[in-house]
Order: C-alpha cells, then structure tokens, then sequence
C-alpha cells in the first residue's frame, strides 16, 4: 500500500481542465521532498511529465503543470486531449521507509 | 540513443530465483543512479531497489529487503537484479529506470527517472 494516495480516476471532455491530487504526509511531501509525475499510456513504460514539483521535461506540452503545498501536490492537465488519456503517478521520497522512493497509487484519467 | 533494455524474465516456482539484467548504451552509465521499478498486472508502480553510480549504496522497499540483491558493473553499463525466495506477490513486470539530473532556472537540481526500459516480465506460479 502507497504512502502518496491518488483518486483512482478522473475524466474530462476534450479542451476541458482536469486535475490530479497526491496527497501524502509529514514524512514524504510534507517533508518538502521534491514531487515528480509520470505517464503511463496504455500498454508502455512510464514517462517523466514534471520534474521538481513544477517543471516541465524538454519535449512535455506546457498543457501539464505541477503544483504542492503542505502535504499534497497536484497535476493539472488543460486543454485535455484524447491522446492524454492514460494513468498519472506522483512519486517522491520517504522517511518512513528505509532508503525509500515512493510512487502514488496511480489515476486513470479518462477523455469523454 | 539513450536506451535501457531489460532480460532474465520468466516463469518460476515459488522459493526459486531469477536474475534480471539491464544493458544501459547512449549515456554514461557510472554517473547516474538506477532503480528497479516493478508492476503488477493491472496495478500501479512500485519502487523495488535502487543503487548509487558507481554501487556503494543500495536501498531496497521492506517488501523485498532480504530476499532481492540490486548491483550494477559499470565496465559492462548492466545493472542486475537476483531475486531469491520468490513469492506469488512478486509476480509483476519489472524495470529498470535511470535517474536524470534535472536543473530549473535558479540552478537548485532534482533527480527524476528520466528513461525506462521496456520491462521484463517476472510470474511466480507452481
């Protein structure tokens, strides 16, 4: 079981804006360990989307923005496209577990 | 091209073991750290192991500490991992993934995994 928790899904119409939360604790982003996002399209390995909390890979549309506060980070995606539907993880760093990274439990976002 | 392409999948029997390989070519493989990321069928990530560029340091989740071995040989660019005591629950596709380092305008640098292997598909069954 993940310590960084994400809704399961999210859905949005094209051109819409949808957001993903990962919401940790005291011991990962509230520790101010640095947040990063990963895409997983269907049937192929993850790719980085935002580095550091809030920065964009060279390549990433600048449609995906990261954000954190407090215990919690959010992906946002705007101008939603159908290519973008796929599953999201955040993934930081623990203290609670030994030498530990961590990956959010993942959120199928979902293109009406 | 940067390039990650991991083997030594398979089918094996409860208690036994497999040893996964990870031929690295496009980037100097001695200067970044690697982990080992794994999948079960229909669910999400989960961080198995990582290891410092040049091997001093290896940190593993409490799922597997004890029973899985990360090493790397930076003369062969191949990072491995020996999984011994398999279980049902290890059953999963498993990556191996680099960490990048990253840099924003103020100069403050983060390590994200920048580039992932296609996976090595591990099944644990009698």
């Amino acid at each position: 079981q993940s310590v960084l928790t994400q809704p399961p899904s999210v859905s949005g119409a094209p051109g819409q804006r949808v957001t993903i939360s990962c919401t940790g604790s005291s011991s990962n982003i509230g520790a101010g360990y640095d947040v990063h996002w990963y895409q997983q399209l269907p049937g192929t390995a993850p790719k980085l989307l935002i580095y550091g909390d809030n920065n964009r890979p060279s390549g990433v549309p600048d449609r995906f923005s990261g954000s954190k506060s407090g215990t919690s980070a959010s992906l946002a995606i705007t101008g939603l496209q159908a290519e973008d539907e796929a599953d999201y993880y955040c993934q930081s760093y623990d203290t609670s577990l030994s030498g530990s990274e961590v990956f959010g439990t993942g959120t199928k976002v979902t293109v009406l | 091209e940067v390039q990650l392409l991991e083997s030594g999948g398979g089918l094996v029997q409860p208690g036994g073991s497999l040893r996964l390989s990870c031929p690295a070519s496009g980037f100097t493989f001695s200067g970044n750290a690697m982990s080992w990321v794994r999948q079960a069928p229909g669910k999400g990530l989960e961080w198995v192991s990582g290891i410092s560029g040049r091997g001093g340091s290896a940190y593993y989740a409490d799922s597997v500490k004890g029973r899985f071995t990360i090493s790397r040989d930076n003369s062969k660019n191949t990072l491995y991992l020996l999984m011994n005591s398999l279980r049902a629950e290890d059953t999963a596709l498993y990556y191996c993934a680099k960490k990048g380092d990253f840099y924003d305008s103020s100069g403050t640098t983060y390590d994200a995994f920048d580039i992932w292997g296609q996976g090595t598909m591990v099944t644990v069954s009698s």
